[in-house]
């Protein structure tokens, strides 16, 4: 399996922060990386899939890049609902895996 | 927009089979794959498995002995059998539409839980 390792773990950040998460994964998997966004008590939220491409209706304050194993994902302005755990994920070989989550808080 | 909802028993004793079923409603369920993920209390997401509307399935290998896959398209739905828990087994059960290995819509979730 892909195994997919995200930094950090956990987040603090001000409203109108911006925020980058960086997710590598164990070996080249091209674009295939999708981001999703959790909030407590709900079932995660795709935000991007194919590293760059935001999904319709997300706001365009979340971004992705990055290709082969390194990715980032960035928030360009905290804002309070944005307040979840974010989950990076490779679709490119069965099964597909996720990251460890990060934990994102408001400071 | 595509809905999920999962529904199954929310307590299942060790060594027996759980039984979810999802049901799609809102759009086709031809055309896509449809996936089952797990996410154990505080802990990261795990994929089960999916299954294509003709049948065609892929599971992972971790849990491919124990995951059954099926599908009833005319009452669009499909169901996930994982036999032999443990309570080890213990989550929240997802379901999901899938292209591609993307999971495009979720449903909300079930507990289940491996107690005798």
């Amino acid at each position: 399996d892909i195994q997919m390792t995200q930094s950090p773990s956990s987040l603090s950040a001000s409203v109108g922060d911006r925020v980058t998460i960086t997710c590598q994964a164990s070996q080249d998997i091209s674009n295939y990386l999708n981001w999703y966004q959790q909030k407590p008590g709900k079932a995660p939220k795709l935000l991007i899939y194919d590293a760059s491409n935001l999904e319709t209706g997300v706001p365009s304050r979340f971004s992705g890049s990055g290709s082969g194993t390194d990715f980032t994902f960035t928030i360009s302005s905290l804002q309070p609902e944005d307040i979840a755990t974010y989950y990076c994920q490779q679709s490119d070989n069965v099964p597909p895996t996720f990251g460890q989550g990060t934990r994102l808080e408001i400071k | 927009q595509v809905q999920l909802q999962e529904s199954g028993p929310g307590l299942v004793k060790p060594s027996e089979t759980l039984s979810l079923t999802c049901t799609v409603s809102g759009g086709s369920i031809s055309g896509y794959y449809w996936s089952w993920i797990r996410q154990p209390a505080g802990k990261g997401l795990e994929w089960i498995g999916r299954i294509y509307t003709s049948g065609s399935t892929n599971c992972n290998p971790s849990l491919k002995s124990r995951v059954t896959l099926s599908v009833a398209t005319s009452r669009k739905q499909f169901s996930l059998n994982l036999s032999s828990v443990t309570a080890a087994d213990t989550a929240v059960y997802y379901c999901a539409r899938d292209r591609g290995g993307i999971q495009l819509n979720w449903g909300q979730g079930t507990l289940v839980s491996v107690s005798s």
